[in-house]
This record gives C-alpha cells, structure tokens and sequence, in this order.
C-alpha cells in the first residue's frame, strides 16, 4: 500500500509569482486535505476536497485554490505569493470525511518565498 | 469555538526518564474526536491515536498511554522510560461538527530526549 506522496519536496519562489503543489493519496481514499505549517507553528487547515469537490475551507485568501482529480490526487495553486506564504504545506488523506477518519499525512513540500 | 491549548512549548528530560504533555480542548460538541500525532524533524506527520468523546478509557501502547478525562477536556499523553528515538514535535488536535470536522490543532510542544 503506498501511502501520501507529495511533489516538489522543496520550491523557492519570488514574491508575486505563482506555485502548484502535487499530492497523490493513500490507496483508497477519496479525501484529501491541505495545510499550512509555519515555522514552530501547528498546521493550519486550508481546504479539503472530497469527489473532486471543495468540502470545506479554512480562513485562507481566494488565491489558494485547489484541485483533486478523478484518482484522488490533488494540487493546490497559490497565486501573488506573500513573504508569509513561506511555509510547509501538507497534504493529508483520508477514507472518507466523517470525524473518526484519521489522517495520513505527506512528508510535505517546504516553500520558501524571497 | 473550538480550540485546543498544549500549554508546554519545549520539554527536556534525560532518557529512561518518564515524561507527559499536556492537550486541553474546548468544544460545544457532545461528538467530537481527539488525535495526537508526532512530527519528527524530517517533517512528516505520524497519526498516534485518536479517541472518540464516548470512550474515556485510558490507553496503553507499548511505552505510550494517553489519559482522557472529559471532566477537564483533556488528553494527555505519557511516554515512559523515553527513548531519544521519542524526540519530535507532538500535535494534539480536535476534530467536531462544530469545526466542520476540520483538523483543529494545538501549537505542539517539542520534546527533546537527551541521551
């Protein structure tokens, strides 16, 4: 069984430019969901998408936006990227989007923005 | 609201020694669901346990055991005779209707086991 990927596993981008980041979820979940980890900070929950629908957002701008695809995997884009958008996005399956679910997390993609 | 508070930034013991972290939640919810994982340095999250607001029983596994005593909202875990294998960030986190069953995390505390 292989579990959550996520690709790149590093990007350093300028100010104002645009990123994509890739995930692909565990064998059999139809659930994946987007965080943003600042440094010494807890993850912060950006989006979820369930069947190739948004299932719930966090408290993050219309420039992060998102994509999961008909085999699960998801991107997420974020435009006019900020100095505080420097961060470590994690990517999360699940099977489902009941509460009980826990998560399976990727080993994330560590952003920088100069 | 929803909210949960790991009140320890950084703890630091000598291995072998025992050691507990702290999570205190709050929820509106009579259903909600409790998960602590651990985020070792090479970034990657890894899913311990979760508990759901019905069942306080206590668990154990291996050197690990977590306390849920709903009377004080809390979940707290105990690592025994630590190991610095054991050293990492741990994250308690709180997922209820309220929340829309969004992962609400604590800011994690840093355990460092030194040998």
């Amino acid at each position: 069984e292989t579990g959550v990927t996520q690709s790149p596993t590093h990007l350093i981008k300028t100010r104002g430019q645009q990123v994509t980041l890739r995930c692909s979820s565990q064998s059999g979940h139809n659930t994946v969901s987007w965080y943003q980890q600042a440094l010494g900070q807890g993850p912060q929950f950006i989006f979820q998408y369930y069947r190739e629908e948004e299932n719930g957002r966090g408290n993050f701008p219309p420039r992060f936006s998102g994509l999961q695809f008909p085999n699960y995997s998801s991107e997420l884009n974020v435009n006019a990227l900020e100095l505080d958008d420097s961060a470590l996005y994690l990517c999360a399956s699940s099977p489902g989007t009941s509460g009980r679910n826990e998560q399976f997390f990727g080993p994330g993609t560590r952003l920088t923005v100069l | 609201a929803q909210k949960v508070t790991q009140a320890q930034t950084e703890i630091s013991v000598v291995e072998k020694e025992d050691v507990t972290l702290d999570c205190v939640y709050e929820t509106r919810d009579t259903t909600y669901y409790l998960f602590w994982y651990k985020q070792p340095p090479s970034g990657e999250l890894v899913f311990l346990i979760r508990r759901n607001s019905f069942d306080e029983q206590n668990e154990i596994s291996g050197r690990y055991s977590w306390n849920f005593q709903k009377s004080t909202s809390s979940f707290n875990f105990t690592i025994t005779a630590s190991q610095v294998v054991d050293s990492a960030v741990y994250f308690c986190a709180l997922r209820s209707e309220d929340s829309n069953y969004q992962l609400i995390w604590g800011a994690g505390t840093k355990l460092i086991i030194k040998p």
